[in-house]
């Protein structure tokens, strides 16, 4: 299979304050995808991105396919940001199978 | 825009029980796959269908078996329950690009409860 890892495990922030949520893989991928699994356990699809750069909103995230990592940035935390996010990833020749990283759990405090 | 549905969203089964989860995909989507989600873990593969056909398994119990139908609903069939089951499942989708698969949406989840 391949290895996903997803650093931190846990963060507590401030409403307002920025963070960085990193994801490595240990193979060459042809899927990444980043999610935010609410409170109520809905899997929310944020990115998806196999490579490059995208913003939506506050949220951004940037894929470096050739150094196997992914970053996605959150500004402005809110409390509803709250909630674990998720890497997945399907590696190349490997297709119809995503494989999670073990999440970051996110709490924006008031 | 038409998302992923999974039925029933709750389901409570004794030990030894059957449970049969379905999911009916995006239109036109024509991957789907099936995860299961302990309390605190993250999403385990359990099987994925390609065109009606199995595509991968995972870590997938003998006692669950799952197929795709003729209109792509999917079903998930789970026999002799065990304590140990009770998890969210979640079914998704995804169209197939060039490369390969593209963005896959993930159902809301059938929280399956075994006492």
């Amino acid at each position: 299979g391949i290895q996903v890892e997803q650093s931190p495990p846990d963060l507590i922030l401030q409403e307002g304050a920025n963070s960085t949520l990193r994801c490595n893989f240990s193979d060459s991928v042809n899927n990444l995808q980043w999610f935010h699994q609410n409170p109520w356990g809905q899997l929310i699809n944020l990115f998806y991105i196999p490579s490059g750069t995208k913003q939506n909103g506050r949220l951004s995230a940037t894929t470096v396919a050739t150094e196997r990592y992914s970053l996605l940035y959150i500004s402005s935390s809110q409390t509803t940001d709250s909630g674990v996010y998720f890497c997945a990833v399907e590696r190349v020749g490997n297709f119809n199978k995503f494989y999670f990283g073990s999440g970051t759990k996110l709490n924006v405090k008031p | 825009a038409a998302g992923v549905i999974q039925s029933p969203r709750h389901l409570i089964k004794e030990k030894r029980e059957t449970a049969t989860l379905k999911c009916y995909p995006i239109p036109r989507h024509d991957t789907v796959y099936w995860y299961q989600q302990g309390p605190g873990q993250d999403p385990q593969f359990l099987i994925s269908f390609y065109e009606k056909m199995q595509s991968d398994k995972g870590s997938i119990p003998d006692r669950f078996s799952a197929q795709q139908f003729s209109d792509y609903h999917s079903e998930l069939n789970m026999s002799s329950l065990e304590l140990g089951d009770s998890a969210l499942y979640f079914c998704a989708s995804s169209p197939t690009g060039e490369a390969g698969n593209t963005e896959a949406f993930f159902g809301q989840g059938t929280r399956l409860t075994v006492v």
